[in-house]
């Protein structure tokens, strides 16, 4: 069964404090993993696509890794507006379009 | 940036009667979805569409219904809500790749 673990499922952070986010996933061939931001209230906000093992994408103060078992969000001198949910989603060969998303990550940064 | 909207943002209505969400996309995608998410849950997928006239249900069984008679529209129905219905709809769409672009959802509240 396809299935996509994140952890940690809280963190908190200070402002400048480095770290990473954890998406493993099992999946019977892997057509893309998708890493979005939400915010209380709103609806996820799309951040990056991985479609091959050792590809990287950076946006701002994020960059995201893959590896054939997970990817990795990490996150370098975080700021307080970079505090949301954190979802990791994978989308399976044959899967026509279908994600299956992870619990998420719910990061803090506090000032 | 995508350009995704749903109406109404909150909805508080009283068990048994019929709701309609709306969804409207501009950005011409043929791919729309309606996830539903629980605090501090994954994202479900409860119906999807590939185009015009063409609707399927997704992974979580719903008692919902959707339409697409225009690429743009993908409304989901209600015919008799309950309390169990209570939960935040996200509306998605995507083009041939694997990322969607969500609405910003609508909070239902069934009392």
């Amino acid at each position: 069964e396809d299935q996509v673990t994140q952890s940690p499922e809280a963190l908190r952070l200070q402002e400048g404090e480095s770290s990473s986010l954890n998406c493993s996933y099992t999946v019977s061939g892997l057509r893309g993993l998708f890493w979005y931001r939400q915010d209380p209230g709103k609806g996820p906000e799309f951040l990056f696509t991985l479609y091959s093992a050792g590809e990287e994408k950076e946006k701002e103060r994020l960059k995201a890794t893959l590896t054939k078992k997970e990817s990795f969000l990490h996150i370098t001198a975080p700021k307080p507006e970079d505090s949301a949910t954190y979802l990791c989603a994978v989308q399976a060969d044959g899967a026509t379009n279908k994600l299956i998303f992870g619990t998420g990550t719910l990061l803090a940064v506090q000032p | 940036e995508a350009d995704i909207y749903q109406t109404p943002r909150y909805l508080v209505i009283g068990t048994g009667k019929k709701i309609t969400l709306e969804c409207s996309q501009t950005m011409g995608h043929d791919k729309m979805y309606w996830y539903q998410q629980d605090p501090g849950m994954e994202l479900h997928l409860i119906h999807y569409s590939y185009g015009v006239n063409s609707t399927e249900k997704g992974d979580l069984s719903s008692e919902s219904t959707v339409s697409r008679i225009r690429t743009e529209h993908f409304p989901l129905t209600l015919e008799s809500a309950r309390p169990s219905h209570t939960s935040q709809y996200l509306c998605a769409s995507s083009l041939a790749g694997g990322e969607q672009f969500f609405g910003p959802g609508t909070r239902l509240t069934v009392l």
